[in-house]
């Protein structure tokens, strides 16, 4: 198995931009969950959804964050418009029937 | 909300020495993982472990749900064992969501 995949793994944008995050679950995985690690706060969860459906986004920070899942094998996590305080690594887990997450690589995005 | 407690919150250890890391959690929870963030920033799996013990090479856990702790031993240390150590809970009913704990964060000296 390839794991949980997330693209890209490093972006650099500046502040304004629309950013745009990519992560595919572990094929047969239920469950995908977005998350966001700052020195300052932590591993803080953003999203999660379960059946391709958002259960509970009260971790997203504002309405500039928004995910989708539109099928079983892809999610994206969109800030519109990006400000630095959003640099941050962006995790991806996903997780089946044994509730086990899986973490993908990260994508670490810089917003100058 | 479930609280998640690690300790200690930092750990130095020399090549070698053995040590056990702890969390408690405030509730009862369906299920407890254990991850490994290394030196690159990947998390990886070290167990799912809602109760009982398991055993992964010089790494183990042991889960006691009754009352609500778990603890992760690591036996011989090596650097590459440096890292940060994080626990979490999945709360019941949360649909798989995962509690996680602020971490043990560990340096294994040469």
């Amino acid at each position: 198995d390839a794991g949980v995949i997330q693209s890209p793994r490093h972006e650099v944008t500046e502040m304004g931009q629309e950013v745009t995050l990519r992560c595919k679950p572990i094929s047969g995985h239920n469950s995908l969950f977005w998350y966001r690690q700052t020195m300052m706060r932590g591993l803080e969860l953003l999203i999660y959804f379960n059946n391709n459906v958002p259960i509970d986004d009260s971790g997203m920070p504002e309405d500039r964050f928004s995910a989708k899942m539109p099928n079983a094998s892809f999610s994206t996590l969109k800030i519109q418009p990006s400000e630095p305080r959003d640099s941050a690594v962006y995790f991806c887990a996903s997780s089946g029937q044994r509730n086990e997450q899986y973490f993908g690589p990260g994508t670490r995005l810089t917003v100058t | 909300g479930i609280q998640v407690e690690q300790s200690p919150p930092d750990l130095i250890l020399q090549e070698g020495a053995n040590s056990t890391l702890r969390c408690n959690f405030s509730d009862s929870v369906n299920n407890l993982q254990w991850f490994h963030q290394n030196p690159w920033g990947q998390l990886i799996n070290l167990f799912y472990i809602p109760s009982g013990t398991k055993q992964n090479g010089r790494l183990s856990a042991t889960t006691v749900a009754t009352e609500r702790y778990s603890l992760l031993y690591i036996s011989s240390s090596q650097t590459t064992d440096s890292g940060v150590y994080f626990c979490a809970a999945e709360v019941s009913g949360g649909y798989n969501k995962l509690i996680f704990g602020a971490g043990t964060r560990l340096a294994v000296h040469p």
